[in-house]
């Protein structure tokens, strides 16, 4: 089966970090594009940043260019976010997402259960 | 504010045929393939369709999607109750980033 479990949420002060990170099984992990999406609770979804399979190819959206940094380790079978400066507007909870593709551009197949960030 | 737009809510009644809508611009949905994902309260989103009409293994036939030029639509026919989530449309833009829709909140009365 496939599984994406998240890590590394918590309570953080604005203008703080959390990295989080992700573990995935049951897939072959290079083989695929990942991502992190993101949902205020009561709200809607937010793509936030992906990655392609060899990490060649990375996209943010714009409220985190220059804060967020994604990466990935395949030997390890992990995704990784690194937020930096954060802000009130980042509270949420963040899914790391299976993309269908190799490349950042497709289908989000599988979703991880969520870890929640709450920048106060 | 979503760059996609949807009802925020719709409602059937068991066995009906529920459409939900979708619109964009040219440089999302107008160029690019749609998904729909299905939320069901204190889940996860699951992939509902892909690439405007596909259905991923495992999703019933009740379940269809098409797109016409900045548009999109899902639509759900022979309503059962385990349909009742949030549904939320989505595209790819032109800049390469995801944009979704708000939400569609479905009831089934």
């Amino acid at each position: 089966e496939e599984q994406l479990v998240e890590s590394g949420g918590g309570l953080v002060q604005p203008g703080g970090s959390l990295r989080l990170s992700c573990v995935a099984s049951g897939f072959s992990f290079d083989d695929y594009a990942m991502h992190w999406v993101r949902q205020v609770p009561g709200k809607g979804l937010e793509w936030v940043s992906g990655i392609s399979r060899n990490s060649n190819s990375k996209g943010y959206r714009d409220s985190v260019k220059g804060r967020f940094t994604i990466s990935r380790d395949n030997a390890q079978r992990s995704l990784h976010l690194q937020m930096n400066s954060l802000r009130g507007e980042d509270t949420a909870l963040y899914y790391c997402v299976k993309d269908y593709g190799a490349t950042p551009d497709d289908a989000f197949d599988v979703w991880g259960q969520g870890t929640m960030v709450t920048v106060s | 504010q979503s760059v996609l737009t949807q009802p925020p809510s719709a409602s059937g009644t068991p066995g009906q045929r529920v459409t939900i809508s979708c619109s964009g611009s040219s440089s999302n949905i107008g160029r690019n393939y749609v998904y729909w994902y299905q939320q069901v309260p204190g889940a996860a989103p699951k992939l509902l369709i892909y690439k405007n009409s596909q259905r991923p293994s495992g999703v019933p036939d009740r379940f269809s999607g098409s797109k016409s030029g900045t548009s999109m639509s899902l639509a759900i026919s022979g309503l059962r109750s385990e349909d009742e989530a949030d549904y939320y449309c989505a595209a790819w833009d032109d800049r390469l980033s995801v944009v979704f829709g708000g939400g569609t909140q479905l009831t089934v009365l």
